[in-house]
């Protein structure tokens, strides 16, 4: 059955804690990507990864780093200089960058 | 020049009208404009895409009309079924990214 995975589906971080979302794919996709979703906001960018052990910054990865050692896995680490990082976060894949998008089904964070 | 403007925020619409979603882009070196669909608790999914280089293109009940000139393109569901009840994000690319609106909530009542 392939797809998308992202665990846990719901993550409580306390003040001053880092956090790391999982996210894996079998789709066997070169591209990676975490977009967070706030209401009203659409998504948003936060890191995006063209191939293994690369990866770049997108529109808002303040606070947020990110890895790509295996080209199934680009787990996503919530850092404590991340001060607004209630949000639902989206992980996705293609092929290659540009086409269409392959979403898991998201991984709500709060904080405590 | 990054954005994509999305309008209306919401919508509501009887069963079996035209449900229309419109959106607005800056940057010209777009080239891509997709449409995904999202239910709650749920990620987004690709509906329906369309390149500039045709003016529309239909999907069963779900058009992309796009006017280049303008800057313009929206997304029409034709018979609006209470299923169709979801989040719609339009999108833009030119590189490596995907530039999404803000959505609209699509609400079909029966």
């Amino acid at each position: 059955d392939g797809g998308i995975t992202q665990s846990p589906k719901y993550l409580f971080r306390k003040e001053g804690q880092n956090v790391t979302l999982s996210c894996e794919q079998n789709l066997n996709h070169d591209a990676m990507y975490w977009y967070r979703q706030d209401p009203g906001q659409g998504l948003r960018l936060i890191y995006y990864s063209q191939i293994v052990n690369d990866f770049q910054k997108g529109d808002i990865a303040e606070g947020y780093s990110v890895s790509r050692e295996k080209k199934e896995s680009f787990p996503l680490t919530v850092t404590s200089a991340q001060k607004n990082p209630t949000a639902f976060y989206l992980c996705a894949s293609s092929p290659r960058t540009r086409e269409k998008l392959f979403f898991g089904s998201g991984t709500q964070l709060s904080v405590l | 020049q990054q954005q994509v403007k999305q309008s209306p925020q919401s919508l509501i619409v009887q069963k079996g009208g035209i449900s229309i979603i419109n959106c607005a882009y800056e940057n010209t070196a777009f080239d891509y404009f997709p449409w995904y669909q999202q239910f709650p608790g749920k990620g987004p999914a690709l509906l329906i895409a369309i390149r500039p280089d045709v003016s529309e293109k239909k999907e069963g009940r779900f058009t992309i009309s796009f006017n280049k000139s303008a800057k313009q393109f929206s997304l029409h569901i034709m018979d609006s079924q209470p299923g169709d009840s979801a989040t719609y994000f339009c999108a833009a690319s030119g590189g490596n990214k995907l530039v999404f609106g803000a959505g609209t909530i699509l609400r079909v009542k029966s």
